[in-house]
């Protein structure tokens, strides 16, 4: 069985583009969160969807970032304009029937120039 | 304040060592539940372990092994043998059911297992 999917897997932009992270959860799965990680403040949690529904947005650091699930199958994590700051892993997760047990993608790692 | 604190920053060990790896929660919820994630050097998560907070059981699972207390809110996590291919990043989380299921990672435990 084909686990998340996240694309691209590897990112690079200069500072002020806007950058696009896909992700395709587990086939089946009601819940999707997205996460970034970095050295200085490990891994944080965004923003989590239920059945394509944001319930939690309050990880997202500004205004720049924006999230959305067209469908039950497909998520985007959009950021613009992009900033030096932002360079980070951004990990895709998914589960069923509750947050308790997320299966993670591969991660993207996004570095803004 | 930390609602997970994996003190040990990094550990280093030679094969065939054990290897405790220690987390420590901080919670108000009366369920919630604990989870290790291994993360390799290739970068990905790999989920290990969940437990819900009505079971203390300690769990074992070939050479992993979980030591649930919530007398001192901890949930260590040991290694019996290490192998190289343990080498990893290791998190543990917490999940609290009360506050809209929101997931908290420790910082991690980088551990380094020498041949």
């Amino acid at each position: 069985d084909a686990g998340v999917i996240q694309s691209p897997r590897h990112e690079v932009t200069e500072m002020g583009q806007e950058v696009t992270l896909r992700c395709k959860p587990i086939s089946g799965h009601d819940y999707l969160f997205w996460y970034r990680q970095t050295m200085m403040r490990g891994l944080e949690l965004l923003i989590y969807f239920n059945n394509n529904v944001p319930i939690d947005d309050s990880g997202m650091p500004e205004d720049r970032f924006s999230a959305k699930m067209p469908n039950a199958s497909f998520s985007t994590l959009k950021i613009q304009p992009s900033e030096p700051r932002d360079s980070a892993v951004y990990f895709c997760a998914s589960s069923i029937g509750g947050p308790e047990t997320q299966y993670f993608g591969p991660g993207t790692r996004l570095l803004v120039l | 304040a930390q609602k997970v604190t994996q003190a040990q920053t990094e550990i280093s060990v030679v094969e065939k060592e054990d290897v405790t790896l220690d987390c420590v929660y901080e919670t108000r919820d009366t369920t919630y539940y604990l989870f290790w994630y291994k993360q390799p050097p290739s970068g990905e998560l790999v989920f290990l372990i969940r437990r819900n907070s009505f079971d203390e059981q300690n769990e074992i699972s070939g050479r992993y092994s979980w030591n649930f207390q919530k007398s001192t809110s901890s949930f260590n996590f040991t290694i019996t043998a290490s192998q190289v291919v343990d080498s990893a990043v290791y998190f543990c989380a917490l999940s609290e059911t009360y506050n809209f299921n929101k997931f908290y990672f420790g910082s991690g435990t980088k551990l380094n297992v020498k041949p």
